[in-house]
């Protein structure tokens, strides 16, 4: 067990649909990733947050946004949903010095 | 920017036997992390082993070590004795902490273990 959890396990949407995603991290870490599995574009990185700020971001869509709460709780906001956005979003925490440590990710299916 | 490279997409092993999986990176910086981490069929991410790139001596977690090569770039991943349950994806991955902890994966390489 990461430490790391995330919830929904899974959810099934429809297109132009609007879901949250939520991610606990680790008991200590202030920072939570997230990222995009997709079959064919591998784990994309999508945003980071540091003890409530945002630290870094890759190739988050704008329908795409986060923010991470003063509890160090992250929520990751998927908008206007489409097909494409099917996949499997891990969060993942760590602290200074420290690796990342995975949750076991949210499948979201966009029929 | 950096980038991973991981050119097997597909290893296969016997199972007791010692399988070698390749991975190359490519950054201008001199202080990063290297990780390896396998995705079983569960789909969990599940850290392997680590490697701080100012250690010369190559890290080692039980039947796992690496082959770290600085200049070249190079970070190979060694199983020795394999096990059915070594069967999973396995990412290769670089952390650069003047990135804000941006961690960048390979592609991946799926190894089987054969009985």
């Amino acid at each position: 067990d990461s430490g790391v959890t995330q919830t929904p396990k899974h959810l099934i949407t429809a297109t132009g649909q609007r879901v949250t995603l939520r991610c606990s991290p680790r008991s200590g870490d202030l920072s939570v990733y997230w990222y995009q599995q997709s079959l064919d574009q591998g784990l994309q990185f999508l945003i980071q947050y540091y003890n409530g700020e945002e630290r870094a971001k890759g190739n988050i869509l704008e329908r795409f946004s986060a923010q991470q709460f003063p509890d160090l709780h992250s929520e990751l906001n998927l908008s206007s949903l489409e097909l494409g956005d099917s996949a499997l979003y891990f969060c993942a925490s760590s602290s200074y010095n420290s690796p990342l440590h995975f949750g076991n990710g949210t499948r979201l299916t966009v029929t | 920017a950096q980038t991973v490279t991981q050119s097997q997409p597909e290893m296969s092993v016997q199972e007791a036997e010692t399988v070698t999986l390749s991975c190359t990176y490519d950054t201008s910086e001199s202080d990063y992390y290297l990780f390896w981490y396998k995705q079983p069929p569960s789909r969990q991410m599940i850290l392997v082993i680590r490697q701080e790139a100012y250690k010369q001596q190559n890290a080692t977690e039980n039947r796992f070590s690496v082959n770290f090569q600085k200049a070249a770039k190079s970070f190979s991943l060694k199983i020795s004795d394999s096990q059915l349950g070594d069967a999973a994806m396995y990412f290769c991955a670089y952390l650069s902490y003047n990135q804000g902890g941006k961690l960048i994966f390979g592609q991946g390489t799926e190894l089987s273990v054969k009985p």
